[in-house]
């Protein structure tokens, strides 16, 4: 049963565009988010993090977006740039609740940023 | 050097066959994870371990066993290896701010 999920396995966007991908989750339970990019032959990355008690959370040109109620969140990259193609993971913890800060992932979004 | 270190980085072995894949850190973190990677099916857990004496079967932990020889150790064995145990192997460590940093992966084959 997956908890955290990514409907959109792939998006393609023009270099300098908004590059906008989905997560939903299903456990109301979880309490922190975070976004890892993983190129082909390394290691997931972090990238950015929110906690349930925001709403936002920026870092340069990644956005991401939470809807406790909607049980969505979102990343947004502006501009996006060819060297952001990658898979995007969404992951999920419930870290207040459990202790442990285990994550749930997500299937993956690969993104293509296209010249 | 990497901070998260993972051997071999590919094996191919036979059914049966018992296998060993080793994670070292550099990062000084006492927490450490073992995911697995299955086409559209993301990360799972298979353990963890939040230091020497405490380890904890994840989502996924039948088939599969662990050793943590020291903090900064964390092997991952497979008895006896079969097909469905086919995919890239993921250590992880965190620190107290949960981010989690990943080794660059195991491709395991059983054939």
């Amino acid at each position: 049963d997956q908890q955290v999920k990514q409907n959109s396995p792939s998006l393609s966007v023009q270099e300098g565009r908004i590059s906008i991908l989905n997560c939903d989750y299903t456990n109301s339970m979880f309490d922190y988010f975070l976004w890892y990019k993983k190129y082909p032959a390394e290691g997931p990355t972090f990238l950015i993090s929110i906690s349930s008690i925001k709403d936002k959370n920026e870092d340069g040109r990644f956005t991401v977006f939470l809807n406790k109620s909607a049980k969505h969140l979102s990343l947004h990259i502006v501009p996006s740039q060819p060297g952001d193609s990658a898979v995007y993971f969404c992951a999920a913890s419930a870290y207040r609740l459990t202790g442990a800060n285990n994550l749930f992932f997500g299937t993956g979004t690969r993104l293509t940023v296209i010249p | 050097d990497a901070d998260v270190t993972q051997t071999p980085r590919n094996r191919i072995t036979k059914t049966g066959k018992r296998i060993m894949l080793e994670c070292s850190q550099t990062k000084g973190h006492d927490r450490m994870y073992w995911y697995r990677q299955d086409p559209g099916l993301g990360l799972r857990l298979i353990y963890y371990s939040f230091d020497v004496k405490d380890i904890n079967k994840g989502e996924i932990s039948d088939g599969y066993s662990v050793s943590r020889q020291a903090q900064a150790k964390f092997s991952l064995s497979l008895e006896s290896a079969i097909p469905n145990q086919t995919a890239l192997y993921f250590c992880a460590t965190s620190d107290p701010g949960q981010r989690q940093h990943f080794g660059d992966g195991t491709r395991l084959s059983i054939l």
